[in-house]
């Protein structure tokens, strides 16, 4: 089965542009979802196919892809983005979803 | 307004079993996909399983095939996840996820969990 690999940490500062990155084989075939996630509370989506948002996520977030590494971008990071990110795909040789390990983003 | 809630688990000892539910309102259950995401304490998420719209096709992680069954009640609009065998390593927190669409694999809503904790 395949693996989606991103950075444990990263920092930005407040009011910056932070780049997260997922890369993995399944990538080449399948758009990747991300999902912020705060401590002691459920998975949101914020990020899912080409680069769609659900009602009520700010528009600086946003997504892109290129071969096997899917990006979030948070455009002018805010504090209560601070959380852990996750990024999800199918499988590209079974029926099966894979997450990415998560980064940990700090908002300095 | 979409709702999930999950609810079963609990504490049991090594080789017991437990039967998840998660009931859900505020959309038309019979036509989603739904799935199952696992959480262990200070850990990522693990994708667990997933069921189509009538239940007829199902899909495990390799950690819990053959031990867990994925299922559904449409007229009751519940999801169920039947663990039996459970191990140590199964510790963790239970997320029902509704598929944004018919097998889109992008989870748009969550449940709060229910934490299943496996323990002599």
């Amino acid at each position: 089965s395949s693996e989606l690999t991103q950075d444990p940490a990263v920092s930005v500062a407040l009011g910056q542009t932070v780049r997260i990155t997922c890369q993995g084989d399944s990538l080449r075939n399948y758009y990747a979802s991300w999902y912020q996630q705060k401590p002691g509370q459920a998975p949101v989506l914020v990020i899912y196919a080409k680069n769609d948002r659900p009602s009520g996520i700010p528009d600086r977030f946003s997504g892109s892809s290129s071969g096997n590494t899917a990006s979030l971008t948070i455009t002018g990071a805010q504090a209560e983005d601070e959380a852990d990110y996750y990024c999800s795909s199918r499988d590209s040789s079974d029926n099966r979803g894979i997450f990415g390990g998560g980064t940990k983003l700090t908002v300095l | 307004e979409v709702q999930l809630v999950e609810s079963g688990g609990g504490l049991v000892q090594p080789g017991g079993s437990l039967r998840l539910s998660c009931e859900v309102s505020g959309f038309i259950f019979s036509n989603y996909w739904m799935h199952w995401v696992r959480q262990a304490p200070g850990k990522g998420l693990l994708w667990v399983s997933r069921i189509n719209s009538d239940g007829s096709s199902t899909t495990y992680a390799d950690s819990v095939k053959g031990r867990f069954t994925i299922s559904r009640d449409n007229a009751k609009n519940t999801l169920y996840l039947q663990m039996n065998s459970l191990r140590a390593e199964d510790t963790a927190v239970y997320y029902c996820a509704r598929d944004l669409g018919t097998s889109s694999w992008y989870f748009d809503y969550w449940g709060q969990g229910t934490l299943v904790t496996v323990s002599s």
